[in-house]
């Protein structure tokens, strides 16, 4: 399987910061990689698919870049409704691995 | 609207059996991929398993490989996930999704499973 490694793990950022997570995975994926959006009690959201395409409807201060092994997911200014967890997932390979996941919180 | 709407969770023992439905509208459900994707209280999301539009294709996790079948049927429109000898580390919420080739664009609001005694 297919192992993805998001870091950080949890992380704190004030409003109109910019915030970056990566994730890195254990082989090449190219760029099979999209990063959902999860707040609390509610099921993901897509955010960007195929490692740097904004999904429709999406806020353009999400983006994301990278292949290969390494992925990079930024919000270019936080905004208080940013607060969720995001996680990375490959589809390279089955299984359909995820990242461990990332806790955004406002500091 | 896109909307996937699960039903069928609950509590069950250890050792019991489940069904879980995903009851799908708002486009055609036919042309679709669908998953399921679990997670556990407080943790991340765990892919189960994913079926073709025809039901040609069917994975499994190796978690579940053995006790969960995915099905669906195109003229109801629904997606199923039968449970069976469901353990403790099967408690979860679990999400049917739409796989739209290259990700999993729409989610349901999930439902939780409870394997306890």
């Amino acid at each position: 399987d297919i192992q993805m490694t998001q870091s950080p793990s949890s992380l704190s950022a004030s409003v109109g910061d910019r915030v970056t997570i990566t994730c890195q995975a254990s082989q090449d994926i190219s760029n099979y990689l999209n990063w959902y959006q999860q707040k609390p009690g509610k099921a993901p959201k897509l955010l960007i698919y195929d490692a740097s395409n904004l999904e429709t409807g999406v806020p353009s201060r999400f983006s994301g870049s990278g292949s290969g092994t390494d992925f990079t997911f930024t919000i270019s200014s936080l905004q208080p409704e940013d607060i969720a967890t995001y996680y990375c997932q490959q589809y390279d390979n089955l299984p359909f691995t995820f990242g461990q996941g990332t806790r955004l919180e406002i500091k | 609207e896109v909307q996937l709407v699960e039903s069928g969770g609950g509590l069950v023992k250890p050792g019991g059996s489940l069904r879980l439905s995903c009851a799908a509208s708002g486009f055609t459900f036919s042309s679709y991929s669908m998953n399921w994707v679990r997670q556990a209280p407080g943790k991340g999301l765990e892919w189960v398993s994913s079926i073709s539009s025809s039901s040609s294709y069917i994975y499994y996790a190796d978690s579940v490989k053995g006790r969960f079948t995915i099905s669906r049927d195109n003229a109801k429109n629904s997606l199923y996930l039968q449970m069976n000898s469901l353990r403790a580390e099967d408690t979860a919420v679990y999400y049917c999704a739409r796989w739209a080739g290259t990700k999993t664009d729409y989610w349901g609001q999930g439902t939780l499973v409870t394997v306890s005694s």
